[in-house]
């Protein structure tokens, strides 16, 4: 149990174009998701926490204008890079909380690469 | 605030022990311990609840000192499959459903 897919795995996109990552818990609901992102052979960093139905909480120093967060349903919240640019490019991560779970269930990761 | 882990990397050869640690400064609620491979997502291990319980995972254990703010990681007669990256996590808040705020890991290395 407490499945989480992320889609895509990888992608490559060109600078000044947007990428749409997708998160889903597949055997539960998750309410609130959290959102990761992580350059080389460095620590997760948290960028913002998604909440069904109301506006992400982004962390300081993260734009909310390129990182758009969409959190319409239970099961799916949604991170949109938005006019990528190469300094973007690393692996993010959602991550989702389960109620009466144990620990958080990661997705498989996102490696984004823009050129 | 970040835990702190230590050391930062390791080298073992199979069937050695290592020791990670992880300190926060701030009152803990719970330690989560993962371990990522290079290129994939974090993998959870176990949770480490108030109480100083030490769980275990194979072999695979952890102890949780919450006078202290600090847990262990314990890897017993390790095995090739354990290399990759150790990450403590604590939560922001008091409690579940809050960010988890991750250390900067321990890189262990099994060799042959």
């Amino acid at each position: 149990g407490a499945v989480v897919s992320q889609h895509p795995s990888r992608v490559i996109c060109k600078s000044g174009t947007s990428v749409k990552i997708e998160c889903r818990s597949l055997d539960f609901q998750a309410t609130t998701m959290f959102w990761y992102r992580q350059f080389p052979k460095q620590s997760l960093m948290l960028m913002a926490t998604s909440n069904e139905g109301s506006k992400a909480t982004y962390e300081q120093g993260v734009e909310k204008d390129k990182f758009l967060i969409n959190h319409a349903s239970l099961t799916l919240s949604t991170l949109t890079v938005t006019s990528a640019h190469p300094e973007d490019s690393s692996f993010y991560i959602c991550s989702a909380y389960r109620a009466g779970g144990v620990g958080y269930t990661f997705g498989s990761g996102t490696r984004l690469t823009v050129v | 605030q970040q835990p702190v882990q230590s050391p930062q990397a390791v080298i073992l050869r199979e069937g050695e022990d290592a020791v990670i640690n992880c300190s926060s400064s701030k009152a803990l609620y719970s330690v989560h311990w993962y371990r990522q491979k290079h290129g994939e997502a974090p993998v959870f291990l176990m949770i480490l609840l108030k109480g100083g319980e030490q769980k275990g995972h194979e072999k695979i254990s952890a102890s949780f000192n919450e006078k202290k703010q600090q847990s262990s990681l314990y890897l017993t007669a390790s095995q090739l499959s354990y290399s990759g990256t150790y990450f403590c996590g604590t939560y922001r808040g008091d409690s579940g459903n809050t960010p988890l705020v991750f250390g900067k890991g321990t890189r262990l290395s099994v060799i042959a």
